[in-house]
C-alpha cells in the first residue's frame, strides 16, 4: 500500500522561511511531486524528485531522501500570495503517471 | 497551447442520480488521470486512461466509470451517486503514460449531492 503524511497546517510570516515536511512509504517509488493549490482552484506543479537531494527553483526548493521515504518543500521569502495548500504525491511505477497525494498542508501567510 | 478543460464548472445532484463529467486535455496528450478532492483532503486516485484503455485504477467502486475517445478527451461517470460524493473532481492529462513526469490539472467541477 500506500501512506503519505505532512502536517495539516503551518503558520509563517512574510519574508520569513519556512519548510514542509511530507514522509511517504510506497512500493515502486517513480518520483515524488509538490503541488500547489489556491482555495478553490486546481493545482499547479512546483517540484519534481526522482533521485536523491536538493532541487531549486527560485524562492522554492524540494529535497528528497528516498532511503528515508522523506521529502520537504523549502519556500524561502515568504510572500501573501503563497498561503495555500501545499500537497505532497509520489508515484509509483505500477501506476503509470497517477499520483497519490497526501491530505496536504494548509500555509497562512501573515504580515 | 490549450490546457485542459473540463465541463460544467459546478453540478447540482440528488442522490440516486447518475451524472457524467467531461474532460478536455492537453493538445497533444494521450494520458487522462481523474481525481476526486473531498473539502480539506487531497485529491484521491480514481483511475486513468491511456490511448482509450482503462490504465490503472484507485479504490473506488464500480459505479465510477470512466471513458476516454480517439481525440483523448475523456468522461468520468458516477451512478447511484451518494451524499460522500459531494467533492472537486479534477482531470489531469499528461502526454505520455510513462516518460512524461508531470500532470496538468483542469480547473475541475464541483459535485453537490444532495
Amino acid at each position: 500500500g500506500q501512506n503519505i503524511d505532512q502536517p495539516t497546517e503551518m503558520t509563517a510570516t512574510e519574508g520569513a522561511i519556512v519548510q514542509i515536511n511530507c514522509t511517504y512509504q510506497t512500493s515502486g517509488f517513480n518520483g515524488l511531486f509538490w503541488y500547489q493549490q489556491h482555495a478553490g482552484e486546481a493545482p499547479t506543479f512546483l517540484s519534481y524528485n526522482v533521485l536523491d537531494g536538493l532541487e531549486e527553483k527560485g524562492r522554492f526548493s524540494s529535497f528528497l531522501s528516498r532511503s528515508k521515504g522523506y521529502s520537504y518543500l523549502l519556500l524561502k521569502e515568504l510572500q501573501m500570495k503563497d498561503s495555500a495548500s501545499y500537497l505532497c504525491a509520489v508515484r509509483a511505477w505500477q501506476a503509470g503517471t497517477a499520483l497519490i497525494f497526501g491530505k496536504g498542508t494548509t500555509l497562512s501567510v501573515s504580515s | 497551447e490549450t490546457g485542459v478543460t473540463q465541463s460544467p464548472t459546478h453540478l447540482i445532484k440528488t442522490r440516486g442520480q447518475q451524472v457524467t463529467l467531461r474532460c478536455s486535455s492537453q493538445s497533444g496528450h494521450n494520458t487522462v488521470s481523474w481525481y476526486q478532492q473531498a473539502l480539506g483532503q487531497g485529491p484521491q486516485f480514481i483511475f486513468q486512461y491511456y490511448r482509450e484503455e482503462e490504465n490503472g485504477r484507485g479504490n473506488f467502486p464500480p459505479r465510477f466509470s470512466g471513458l476516454q475517445f480517439p481525440n483523448y478527451s475523456s468522461e468520468l461517470n458516477v451512478n447511484a451517486l451518494e451524499l460522500d460524493d459531494s467533492a472537486l473532481y479534477l482531470c489531469a492529462s499528461s502526454p505520455d503514460r510513462v516518460s512524461s513526469y508531470e500532470q496538468y490539472f483542469g480547473p475541475g467541477t464541483r459535485l453537490t449531492v444532495t
